[in-house]
């Protein structure tokens, strides 16, 4: 049963700390997204990579965070300084081609305190 | 870019009552339109999907009406059980290089016994 692999889980830091999140999508999917999943504003879309290249990082705010897949089989994210409005859970979803079901991971429940 | 309603945020039927939940799109050329479940402290999965070229799609308790026209689709559930009660997340994405799936906020239904 193939599935989308992030680690950690779970993650607590201090403001001011760096964080990477990873995330392993499906073999052989292509195209690959990160989500921020917080209460007040839903799935946004962070960023979205397609055959490696990133295609659209509009919803990432650029001073902090950066996204990257140094290959096929990870994607990471990373947030440098943390701050605690940054506290939500970060999905990775992954799809065979554009336009059809993405296949999401169990998530990194980020705590910045 | 593509903005997704999607109404009520919250809904409570009783157990074998039916629910109806609602989303309104604004790009015309978005053409696929996904339904996510997601339960507590899991990640979102997809419960159901259509694409533009049908009106309507079923699958057992669960279906799914577009109105191209209208710029709205609609998530129905039959004979709801308790083990529906979740998050349902709607959302739309087209073809194109920098196509992505855009979510609404999420509808919670809760399904009492």
């Amino acid at each position: 049963d193939a599935r989308v692999t992030q680690t950690p889980r779970h993650k607590v830091t201090e403001m001011g700390q760096e964080v990477t999140m990873r995330c392993q999508p499906i073999l052989g999917h292509n195209t690959v997204f990160w989500y921020r999943q917080t209460m007040m504003q839903g799935l946004e879309l962070l960023a979205y990579f397609r055959n490696r290249a990133p295609l659209d990082d509009s919803g990432m705010p650029k001073d902090r965070f950066s996204a990257e897949m140094p290959d096929a089989t990870l994607a990471t994210l990373k947030i440098q300084p943390s701050e605690p409005r940054d506290s939500a859970v970060y999905f990775c979803a992954s799809g065979l081609v554009q336009n059809t079901e993405a296949f999401f991971g169990q998530g990194t429940r980020l705590t910045v305190v | 870019g593509e903005n997704v309603e999607q109404h009520p945020s919250t809904l409570s039927v009783q157990e074998g009552d039916s629910a109806v939940i609602k989303c309104t799109y604004s790009d015309s050329a978005s053409n696929y339109f996904p339904w996510y479940k997601q339960e507590l402290g899991k990640r979102p999965q997809l419960i159901i999907d259509i694409r533009s070229n049908v009106g309507e799609k079923k699958d057992q308790r669960i279906a799914v009406t577009l109105n191209k026209t209208a710029k709205h689709f609609s998530l129905h559930i039959t004979e709801t059980q308790p083990e529906d009660s979740a998050v349902y997340f709607c959302a739309a994405s087209k073809k194109g290089r920098y196509s992505t799936l855009t979510f609404g906020k999420g509808t919670m239904l809760l399904v009492s016994p």
